[in-house]
């Protein structure tokens, strides 16, 4: 069981907007802005899109968006795309008496 | 460009030491931390621990006492032990470079090599 709780999956049709939801507690999402998204496609690694729960790195879309409101951080994919299908994981500080970097579970986007 | 290769023994007998080495290229060892990650199967990713230059390491809680790594500037790598290893250690171990936004962010990863402990 993750520490962070995502939706297993998630779809959308091109052109929509989807937004993947990722809950933990107050002693890590709701209480630091250390949360960041990863993508992942099928056998490959892992890729960083979004860090400090809204920042984006060089050269993500800014059709990738992220938020946060108490214990739950929230990722926005808009303008759908059929490449963006793949697994999405976030990820936050978990504190200083806990592990200090955890993950959700991860959940499948499906884009129709 | 930033790059990373792991490499290992891709099978491990139960009990035994798993043993893995990222290659690093296209930076400085020595200018960023150092981590390593896995994922099994199917599943969701799980953070091991990670390593700066001068040898100081943090690890995962759950794996604190079987985890060793360790840094070779004049090699350009860094490595991970896992000892002990069972089949719930079955997974892709992937390398990585912490961000300098935080130590919390992995903005460079490796391919991941695929370690599987069966007798």
């Amino acid at each position: 069981q993750s520490a962070l709780t995502q939706p297993r999956s998630v779809s959308g049709s091109p052109g929509q907007s989807v937004t993947i939801s990722c809950t933990g507690t107050s002693n890590d999402v709701g209480d630091y802005n250390y949360v960041s998204w990863y993508q992942q496609h099928p056998g490959k690694a892992p890729k960083l899109m979004i860090y400090d729960v809204t920042e984006r790195p060089s050269g993500v879309p800014d059709r990738f968006s992220g938020s946060k409101s108490g214990n739950t951080a929230s990722l926005t994919i808009s303008g759908l795309r059929t490449d963006d299908e793949a697994d999405y994981y976030c990820c936050s500080y978990g504190g200083p008496h806990n592990l200090e970097v955890m993950f959700g579970g991860g959940t499948k986007l499906t884009v129709l | 460009q930033v790059q990373l290769q792991e490499s290992g023994p891709g099978l491990v007998k139960p009990s035994e030491t798993l043993s893995l080495i990222c290659n690093v290229s296209g930076v400085s060892i020595r200018s960023h931390y150092w981590s390593w990650l896995r994922q099994p199967a199917g599943k969701g990713l799980e953070w091991i621990g990670r390593i700066y230059a001068t040898g100081t390491a943090v690890y995962n809680p759950s794996l604190n006492s079987r985890v060793s790594m360790s840094v070779d500037t004049s090699k350009h790598e860094f490595s991970m032990h896992l000892s002990s290893v069972t089949a719930a250690d079955t997974a892709r171990y992937f390398c990585a470079r912490v961000s300098v936004a935080a130590v919390y962010y992995f903005d460079v990863w490796g391919q991941g090599t695929l370690a599987t402990v069966s007798s």
